[in-house]
Formats: structure tokens, sequence, C-alpha cells
């Protein structure tokens, strides 16, 4: 399978622990996005990386959060002091340099805060 | 970026077509229109991408109008197993943040 993957898919924490995820994108696709879902809601767009660059970041990503791209390749996101409010299913996707980006989603990672 | 506004939610029957129209009152030029489909607890997945008149895959048809305010995805002959949430996104050249909104439910029945 050569689409995105990400690890762990679950995760289950103590409240105040740190978490990190992984993310392999699509091999050769220079674009990483993560985004946050919760239940019944849409993906929210918490950063965006081109190569090792990270180019945008959300709001919602507070200072908790950190995401690195350290060599264009595979990425991480990194909560520090999970809170119960992070408890949602964190995704990766990837996309090529085309014009109008179309990213490939992975199968996420579901984090529960306890 | 512009906003899309979609129906929360539609029920359709086995064999039927469905089509679900998400309106983008303020596209811009450059604005393509993309749909995904996502299931429970997966990613979402990328169904169709346009820009104007009408696109056809194997999987649905896009459907957008010369003034390009609103979209209609078709999905022909649904199963049970097309049951999901569907999403519309616009967006265009040098968008670097994909925003979804919060989709519609489809749900499908026997």
């Amino acid at each position: 399978d050569t689409g995105v993957s990400q690890d762990p898919r679950h995760k289950i924490t103590k409240r105040g622990q740190n978490v990190t995820f992984r993310c392999d994108p699509i091999s050769e696709h220079n674009r990483l996005y993560w985004y946050r879902q919760t239940l019944g809601q849409g993906p929210e767009f918490l950063t965006y990386f081109q190569n090792e660059a990270q180019l945008e970041k959300s709001r919602l990503l507070s200072d908790r959060f950190s995401a690195e791209r350290p060599k264009g390749s595979f990425s991480t996101l990194e909560i520090q002091r999970t809170e119960q409010g992070d408890s949602a299913m964190y995704l990766c996707a990837s996309s090529s340099g085309e014009t109008i980006p179309i990213p490939h989603f992975g199968p996420g990672t579901r984090l529960t805060v306890l | 970026l512009a906003k899309t506004t979609q129906p929360i939610s539609m029920d359709s029957y086995e064999g039927q077509e469905v089509n679900i129209t998400c309106s983008h009152n303020n596209i811009a030029t450059n604005d393509y229109i993309t749909w995904y489909q996502q299931f429970p607890s997966q990613g979402p997945r990328f169904i169709i991408q346009g820009y104007k008149t009408k696109v056809t895959n194997e999987v649905a048809s896009l459907f957008i109008p010369a003034d390009r305010k609103s979209s209609t995805l078709s999905l022909p002959r649904v199963s049970l197993s097309d049951t999901a949430v569907y999403y519309c996104l616009v967006g265009g050249v040098g968008d670097d943040k994909i925003i979804f909104g919060k989709g519609t439910r489809l749900h499908i029945l026997p």
C-alpha cells in the first residue's frame, strides 16, 4: 500500500502526558497537512508543510502542539500536557506539487485523553 | 477562502441517483470545487474535482453551472456502502490550507 500511513492508529493517555504521532506521506509528495476532527464535525486544519518548511499554522494549534517534518519526508505531531479536550481524530494528508492540490488522507490517529 | 453551504443530511434508497448540492456564492475566479467522501473512523477520500460545466469519473459526476455559485455531486445508483459524509470544498491556486465544512451525512436505506 503506497498511501499515507499514520502511527499509532489509536492512543489512550492520561491527562497531562505528552503524546507524539507520526505520519508517512505518499512518496515524493512535498506537501503535508495535519487536521483534527471531533465527532460530528468536519476536519479542522492545523498546519501545513511544504517540504520541511512549516508554512501555515492554525490558531487552533496552541503552544502545546508542535509539528515537525525534519527531512521533508515523514512528519510528527506532538501534544504536550494533554487535556481532555484534545481527544479527537488526528488526520494527516499529503499532496504533490500540482497547481490545485488534492490532499490524500491517511487513516488517522484516534486520541483519547482520560 | 470561499465558504460552502451543504444540507446537513440526506436519505435515499438503494439504486437511486443521489444529488447533493453545495452553495459557494463567493467563489473566486481561480477556485476549483472538490468533493470528498468520509466513512466513520477513516480519513476523507477524494471523489472528484472540477472547475466548470461537467466532470465525470468512475465514481460520480460533478455539475457546475455557468455562474459557478453552486455545484452538484451526483452519485448514480447508490448502494448501502455509499452511506458516508460528503464534503464540498472550494479552493484555488496558492491556497495552502484546505478548509472543510460540516459536510452532508448521506444515509442510504435498503
